[in-house]
């Protein structure tokens, strides 16, 4: 599975934009990048995921690179409820699912 | 619709000694997932049903754990016998099968394990 780079944690303003980074400079044409996160004490949530175009959903945005090897995911507003490990994971798609690979992840703060 | 549930939520045993974590996922969930953090580090794949049969066990430890999903409903995680190292948090998710679209994993609480 190919590996990603993430900051091990950052810090934001509530109600402040953030933006989370993640590098993935073996990626392959098939991977899929992936956004999960951990909030304390609970399991790991879907964020959101793409493959070569920017993505929107109603928890984030998805900034993916022109060469893919790297991406960014954007809260547009963070609140206390944000707070949590954020995980970019790559993994590619098919029919009958496949395994999560996880890295250490971001450790976002939120202050208010 | 209720989501993924997991049972127990906490175990504490002593070591040499037998434990079996359930999990339920949702309901038409043909993939499931199990996962584990252990004491400080990074969340693991275990392995994955899709309906009863194991699609891929390549993350298992070895042969103390033995996992089940007959009539690929809810699945059990056996741990036989459990030792220190097991202590940790055991996650399970699951999935639809799909052709097209992206099928998100949704997963449970977790179950703490102490192993003492």
């Amino acid at each position: 599975d190919a590996k990603t780079t993430q900051p091990n944690s950052m810090e934001s303003n509530e109600e402040e934009p953030v933006h989370l980074p993640c590098n993935h400079s073996t990626i392959s044409g098939t991977d899929y990048i992936h956004w999960y996160r951990q909030l304390p004490s609970q399991g790991p949530e879907y964020v959101i995921h793409g493959l070569t175009s920017n993505v929107n959903n109603r928890m984030a945005s998805l900034a993916i690179a022109e060469d893919r090897k790297s991406s960014t995911l954007i809260l547009h507003r963070a609140t206390l409820r944000d707070a949590a490990v954020y995980y970019c994971i790559l993994t590619q798609i098919w029919e009958y699912g496949n395994k999560l690979v996880f890295g250490a992840g971001t450790i976002l703060r939120v202050k208010s | 619709e209720a989501g993924v549930t997991q049972f127990p939520s906490h175990s504490v045993i002593e070591k040499g000694q037998t434990v079996t974590l359930r999990c339920d996922p949702i309901s038409g969930h043909d993939n499931l997932y199990w996962y584990r953090r252990v004491m400080g580090k990074e969340i693991k794949f275990l392995l994955h049903f899709v309906k009863e049969s194991k699609q891929d066990e390549s993350g298992m430890p070895n042969n103390r754990f033995l996992a089940e999903r007959t009539g690929g409903t809810y699945s059990t995680l056996k741990v036989q016998p459990a030792e220190l190292e097991d202590s940790g948090v055991y996650f399970c998710a699951s999935s639809l099968v799909g052709t097209i679209s992206y099928n998100e994993q949704f997963f449970g609480p977790g179950t703490r394990l102490t192993v003492l």
